[in-house]
């Protein structure tokens, strides 16, 4: 599997601010996955982003809410735009791991608040 | 109706026991399927891919039956380290050739010494 790093880890925001949250592999991947797991809750699907393309957003998130970047095969980026306590959550990105029955490998998140 | 339900437990179990994991998935066309394990405020981390003819791992064992979309995960002689959220995993490709995961809200177990 491959290995993944995420920044920040967590980080405490004010309400009405943006955060960026930074996602990188180590080795290069065609897809890139973001999911937010609010508190007691399982995974959802935010986006997934293909390189050189515009991602593709799941039922219920918007790319003004959620703007996504992904500028290589190893690195990729999530905005939480204007935040509300609401968007407290862990966010986590994750890659395809090889083969066409292997699953998804995730980053180790990052926790945020919301105030 | 959720895609994938798990009982969400908690599970409390003596060490040394065994104890099951059931979940139901909605639509036929899931295609594989997975455990997860979950440590708290962690991130999920595959435990194993489930398999129509059952497999096992060590202690672990996962069974699927896709008449009834139906998957479970035993864990025999439970260690105080098996003490986790166990997320069951449905995927089913799209049609734009991407593989979609749903996963389960997951089942708590708490072995106690």
């Amino acid at each position: 599997s491959a290995v993944i790093s995420q920044k920040p880890s967590r980080d405490i925001c004010q309400r009405g601010t943006s955060l960026t949250i930074q996602c990188q592999v180590d080795s290069q991947v065609t897809m890139m996955f973001w999911y937010r797991q609010q508190p007691g809750q399982s995974l959802t699907l935010i986006a997934t982003a293909n390189q050189g393309s515009e991602a593709t957003y799941e039922s219920g998130f918007v790319i003004d809410k959620f703007p996504i970047s992904r500028p290589n095969l190893t690195f990729s980026t999530l905005t939480v735009s204007n935040m509300s306590p609401e968007d407290s959550s862990i966010y986590l990105c994750s890659v395809e791991g090889r083969g066409l029955t292997d699953t998804q490998y995730f980053g180790p998140g990052t926790r945020l608040t919301v105030l | 109706r959720k895609e994938v339900e798990q009982d969400p437990g908690p599970f409390n179990v003596p060490e040394g026991a065994t104890v099951a994991f059931n979940c139901t998935y909605s639509n036929s066309a899931s295609q594989s399927f997975f455990w997860y394990r979950q440590d708290c405020r962690k991130e999920p981390k595959l435990l194993m891919s489930v398999y129509s003819s059952g497999n096992e791992d060590g202690r672990f064992t996962a069974q699927l039956n896709r008449a009834s979309q139906y998957i479970s995960l035993l864990i025999r002689d439970s260690k105080l380290s098996d003490s986790a959220t166990y997320l069951c995993v449905v995927a089913r490709f799209m049609d734009t050739g991407r593989r979609a995961l749903t996963f389960g809200s997951g089942t708590r177990l708490q072995v106690q010494p």
